[in-house]
């Protein structure tokens, strides 16, 4: 059983492009998390999401517009990316956004921007 | 200065050797939470534990044990009789309750195991 799950695993995007990637819990959290992880750095947070709220937005370029329809989905909609946006998008969920809530990752979005 | 430190980028054992991976965290906070993640090839960072910071006791799980000691803010990984299905990067994460803040969860950069046959 995949508690998390993301869609597509792979996307291959030209910086004129749109595209959105999708995530979906089945863990009956209130929160997630997306993510990005480059070559060499450490994960990134970019955006927290509690009850469909957002709460954090850690400085993230306005080229990324998340959405969080209900709190078993959210998504990262993508528009003029950059070749340096290419990364791995991991998506996250968990119960609440208390110090002691683990989160839950889905298997990932490997980006590239061409 | 980082906040998680995972000062072993690559470590490369045979199988059937134990590996003890390192992790090294700062905090201010007497309330936190300590996790360590598995990131296999295929990119899902899979939970392995989370211990609190009241909870000093080692704990064993199977071929795992985790070492946590206060004193040196160390919450260190040990795999026993290591097998090539334990290859990945393992992440260290803290999570810490920062008054008038949301919690935050900050990973350290990540250790790549690899287990030869």
């Amino acid at each position: 059983e995949t508690g998390v799950t993301q869609t597509p695993r792979h996307l291959v995007m030209g910086m004129t492009n749109k595209k959105s990637l999708k995530c979906e819990q089945h863990l009956g959290h209130n929160a997630m998390y997306w993510y990005k992880q480059s070559a060499k750095k450490p994960l990134e947070l970019m955006f927290v999401y509690n009850f469909k709220e957002q709460t954090e937005n850690n400085s993230v370029p306005s080229r990324f517009s998340p959405e969080c329809p209900n709190s078993s989905h959210l998504f990262l909609h993508l528009h003029t990316l950059q070749p340096e946006d290419s990364a791995l998008y991991l998506c996250a969920s968990s119960r609440g956004t208390g110090v002691v809530d683990t989160q839950y990752f889905g298997p990932g979005t490997r980006l590239t921007v061409l | 200065a980082q906040k998680v430190t995972q000062a072993q980028t690559e470590i490369s054992v045979v199988e059937k050797e134990d590996v003890t991976l390192d992790c090294v965290y700062e905090t201010r906070d007497t309330t936190y939470y300590l996790f360590w993640y598995k990131q296999p090839p295929s990119g899902e960072l899979v939970f392995l534990i989370r211990r609190n910071s009241f909870d000093e006791q080692n704990e064993i799980s199977g071929r795992y044990s985790w070492n946590f000691q206060k004193s040196t803010s160390s919450f260190n990984f040990t795999i026993t009789a290591s097998q090539v299905v334990d290859s990945a990067v393992y992440f260290c994460a803290l999570s810490e309750d920062l008054r008038g803040s949301a919690r935050q969860l900050t990973f350290g950069s990540g250790t790549q195991l690899t287990v030869l046959p």
